[in-house]
């Protein structure tokens, strides 16, 4: 059976910084690309953004460049996302997902809430 | 950036109805498409893939059609666990989400 399990998340004052993780068991992490998605209150889900099997590529929607990082952890089949400078607009429910099929989401995790406010 | 546009925004039905849900693309996707099921609370569900490939586990009443800006998710008969929010995605350029359908009991 397939686990996707999320930690992180809270209540973060604008320009603040918090860590997102996921640990996966039930398919073979290493294999996968695995991506992070949010949906802001009142809006659609977004693509944040995603990362390589190994780590080596790395891609992210716009409006975080340069601010979040995403990275994983394949001994302990764990994906991270390090939000810095949050902004007021990164308020979000994020979730980690598997991502297949060259940009299709499955296997996604509860989701952690991702507040910015002062 | 393509941009999809789900239409009608709410949907108000019964069970055992048939449900038509549309996306449409301001560019063309080729095939590639997905559709997502979302209830309150939850992560969204992958219901298709590629338009018209079921995900595992998918019932059969759930169906995809469509290719390069139009496309289609139909629900044979709605079950009452179908009341949900609906999502299309595209991964031909980038990858972006449509704003989502709302089937509610009606």
């Amino acid at each position: 059976e397939v686990q996707v399990d999320q930690s992180g998340g809270g209540l973060v004052q604008p320009g603040g910084s918090l860590r997102l993780s996921c640990a996966v068991s039930g398919f073979t992490f290493t294999n996968n690309w695995m991506a992070w998605i949010r949906l802001a209150p009142g809006k659609g889900l977004e693509f944040v953004a995603n990362i390589q099997p190994s780590g080596g590529v790395k891609n992210y929607v716009g409006s975080v460049k340069g601010r979040f990082t995403i990275s994983r952890d394949n001994a302990k089949s764990s994906l991270f996302l390090q939000l810095d400078n949050l902004r007021a607009e990164d308020t979000a429910v994020y979730y980690c997902a598997r991502d297949f099929g060259g940009g299709y989401f499955e296997h996604w995790g509860q989701g952690m809430l991702v507040t910015v406010s002062s | 950036e393509i941009v999809l546009t789900q239409t009608p925004a709410t949907l108000s039905l019964s069970p055992g109805e048939r449900v038509t849900l549309s996306c449409r693309a301001s560019q063309s996707v080729n095939n590639h498409l997905a559709w997502y099921q979302q209830k309150p609370g939850q992560p969204p569900r992958l219901l298709m893939y590629d338009a018209s490939n079921r995900a595992t586990g998918i019932p059969a009443r759930f169906s995809g059609s469509g290719s390069g800006t139009d496309f289609t998710l139909t629900i044979s008969s709605l079950e009452p666990e179908d009341f949900a929010v609906y999502y299309c995605q595209q991964r031909s350029s980038w990858r972006t989400f449509g704003q989502g359908t709302k089937v509610e009991v009606k």
